[in-house]
């Protein structure tokens, strides 16, 4: 699997948006990027993925560079709920797909 | 998104004893789940894979005669940790999915 490389930790006021950057230079074709967050104490939750085309769901929006070697993935309006650890994971997809998990990014939303 | 649920929540036993950890998907069907093991300020490290059906692979350095794992249904899947010591203590979290994987809400393991 591709490598993702992710700041240690970021912060943003809440209210405003939370660009949360990542690398991964060494992604495949077949690859997806894949945007999990951990809150403590608790299992990772499912944000958003994609493959080349940006999307957006009502958690967040992931927008891929056009070569595919890095990606955005947004939070259009912080709030504090969404102090966790983000975590870039690029993988196939499908059910026998296990995920390796790097360290993520911490994301602090202030008052 | 597909739901998994685990159980216990969080367990303490003693020393020397064994501790079955459930695993389910509950509205859909997983041939393949995923066990991880999580110690405090670090990331989730992948321990084995459960297939149903045949035995579980397990990543290098994880004694699969410790952690064993049992894939008897579509549904469930179970970790026991058998004779624990403390140093197993740890957040144990299950992940399935038949595209995209949801993980466990997690299991607190404290082993006195």
């Amino acid at each position: 699997d591709a490598k993702t490389t992710q700041p240690t930790s970021m912060d943003c006021a809440e209210g405003r948006a939370a660009n949360l950057p990542c690398n991964h230079s060494t992604i495949s074709g077949n690859e997806y990027v894949y945007w999990y967050r951990q809150i403590h104490s608790q299992g990772p939750q499912y944000i958003i993925h994609g493959l080349k085309n940006n999307e957006t769901n009502e958690m967040a929006s992931l927008i891929i560079t056009e070569d595919r070697k890095s990606s955005t993935l947004i939070l259009p309006h912080a709030t504090l709920r969404d102090t966790a650890v983000y975590y870039c994971i690029v993988n196939t997809r499908g059910a026998n797909s296990k995920l390796t998990f790097g360290k993520g990014i911490t994301l602090s939303v202030r008052p | 998104g597909a739901v998994v649920s685990q159980h216990p929540s969080w367990v303490i036993c003693k020393s020397g004893t064994s501790v079955k950890i459930e695993c389910r998907s509950l509205d859909f069907q997983a041939t393949t789940m995923f066990w991880y093991r999580q110690f405090p300020k670090q990331s989730l490290m992948l321990m084995a894979t459960s297939n149903e059906g045949s035995k579980a692979t397990y990543e290098q350095g994880v004694e699969k005669d410790k952690f064993l794992i049992n894939h008897a249904s579509l549904t469930l899947s179970t970790l026991t940790v058998t004779s624990a010591h403390p140093e197993d203590s740890s957040f144990y979290i299950c992940s399935a999915g038949r595209d995209t994987q949801y993980f466990g809400p997690g299991t607190r393991l404290t082993v006195l």
